[in-house]
């Protein structure tokens, strides 16, 4: 799997949108862009995934750049709740290749 | 349950015994991975079942660690003769997801069974 590089971590208001980035420059044309998030003591949670246009679902947005080296996940508006450990991992997710490759993520932290 | 569940939740075992983690994934569901997690750390890739069989083994750190899914369902992790560097949360996932034709990378986790090697 490509390697990703996020900031350890951000925080926010509550209420106002979170948007967390993440560098692939070396992602491969086949390789989808892939965003979990944990929460303290929890296992990781699917949030939404992509692989070069933009994508939207009830959880957050997910923008990828023209050159997919990049993507930002949005939380249009953060919660207390949204706090947790984001993961930004990159994958092909077929064949031999069907497992997803964690790193550190970005703890996002949302103040009152 | 309608999610990933694993058992015990909790262990506590001494320097060198043999342990078995279970994971009972979510009805259906074809695939089945282990990760173990660290303190600090995001998950570590263990081992990936589809069916029954093992797809990918490559993240066994050793050959005290043996995973088996018999029947396609049940999973279990086995850890020979523990060692301390062996606590951490071990994590299961199963997953069934489709989009067009292929799997999606949808992982549904349990909660996980932390380990703790004294």
């Amino acid at each position: 799997d490509a390697k990703t590089t996020q900031p350890p971590s951000m925080d926010c208001a509550e209420g106002r949108a979170a948007n967390l980035p993440c560098n692939h420059s070396t992602i491969s044309g086949n390789e989808y862009v892939y965003w979990y998030r944990q929460i303290h003591s929890q296992g990781p949670q699917y949030i939404i995934h992509g692989l070069k246009n933009n994508e939207t679902n009830e959880m957050a947005s997910l923008i990828i750049t023209e050159d997919r080296k990049s993507s930002t996940l949005i939380l249009p508006h953060a919660t207390l709740r949204d706090t947790a450990v984001y993961y930004c991992i990159v994958s092909s997710y077929t064949g031999a290749n069907s497992k997803l490759t964690f790193g550190k993520g970005i703890t996002l932290s949302v103040r009152p | 349950g309608a999610g990933v569940s694993q058992t015990p939740s909790n262990k506590v075992t001494e320097k060198g015994k043999y342990v078995e983690l279970r994971c009972d994934p979510i009805s259906g569901h074809t695939a089945l991975y282990w990760y173990r997690q660290s303190l600090g750390q995001g998950p570590e890739f263990l081992i990936y079942f589809q069916g029954t069989g093992a797809a990918d083994d490559s993240g066994l750190p050793n050959d005290r660690f043996f995973a088996v899914r018999p029947e396609g369902s049940v999973s279990t992790l086995k850890i020979q003769r523990t060692e301390r560097g062996d606590s951490a949360v071990y994590l299961c996932a199963s997953s069934n997801s489709r989009w067009g034709g292929r799997y999606t990378g949808e992982l549904f986790f349990g909660e996980g069974s932390r380990l703790t090697v004294l």
